[in-house]
């Protein structure tokens, strides 16, 4: 099975703090996805990523970036938290349109 | 960004009732997929589906791809208590860069 591993369950940082969720993924898939999910607005595509070094926009990239320096790995960074990022945010790998596998999520909090 | 439409938001059934929900939209998908997350944990794979007509099953669930390609629906028969959770429909398009659409969630609730 395709396992999707986020680093953390549970973050709790500072307004203005530099925060980096991480997620690696095992299976060799082309396509890494970041999501976030909110209450009434459903998951939301923050970034991808076709390949390593490449990179699409989402839906809602302000005030996010990321980075994919080696295939298995996918980072999301928020420059300068705000509280209106708090978030369950999920990450996803997939082959083509295939086997598409999320992690268990990471629930931040900015206080 | 889109939504598929999922229908219904909520259900409470008892214990051994069978369960419905369907995922429609106005575009053609080529790929439907059913997916449930339960509270605090990641969305986990149900069921894939990928050509018109596909009915296929996983246990006691069962999703078929709608002929049109404009729909597609889950059902969960005898029902028990680990199925609470929300369960997710999931679309791809052609031209969209293996990006998936979301529907909206089905909240089930199952009493004993």
């Amino acid at each position: 099975d395709v396992k999707v591993t986020q680093s953390s369950r549970y973050l709790v940082k500072r307004t203005g703090e530099k925060v980096f969720l991480e997620c690696v993924q095992d299976m060799d898939h082309e396509n890494m996805f970041w999501y976030r999910q909110d209450p009434g607005l459903g998951l939301r595509l923050i970034y991808f990523s076709y390949d390593v070094k490449m990179k699409e926009k989402g839906d809602i990239p302000e005030g996010y970036s990321v980075s994919r320096e080696k295939k298995e790995r996918f980072s999301l960074i928020l420059e300068s938290a705000s509280t209106n990022q708090t978030s369950m945010y999920l990450c996803a790998s997939s082959l083509g349109q295939r086997y598409y596998t999320f992690g268990s999520g990471t629930r931040l909090t900015v206080v | 960004g889109q939504q598929l439409n999922q229908s219904p938001q909520s259900m409470f059934i008892q214990e051994g009732e069978d369960v419905s929900m369907n995922c429609t939209s106005s575009s053609i998908f080529n790929t439907w997929l059913w997916y449930k997350q339960e509270p605090g944990e990641g969305p986990v794979l149900l069921i894939a589906l990928y050509k018109a007509g596909e009915l296929t099953s996983n246990g006691r669930l069962t999703a078929q791809f709608g002929i049109t390609r404009k729909d597609s629906f889950l059902n969960i028969s005898a029902s028990i208590p680990s199925d609470v959770g929300i369960y997710f429909c999931a679309g791809h398009k052609a031209g969209t860069a293996s990006k998936l659409t979301f529907g909206t969630g089905t909240r089930l609730q199952v009493t004993l």
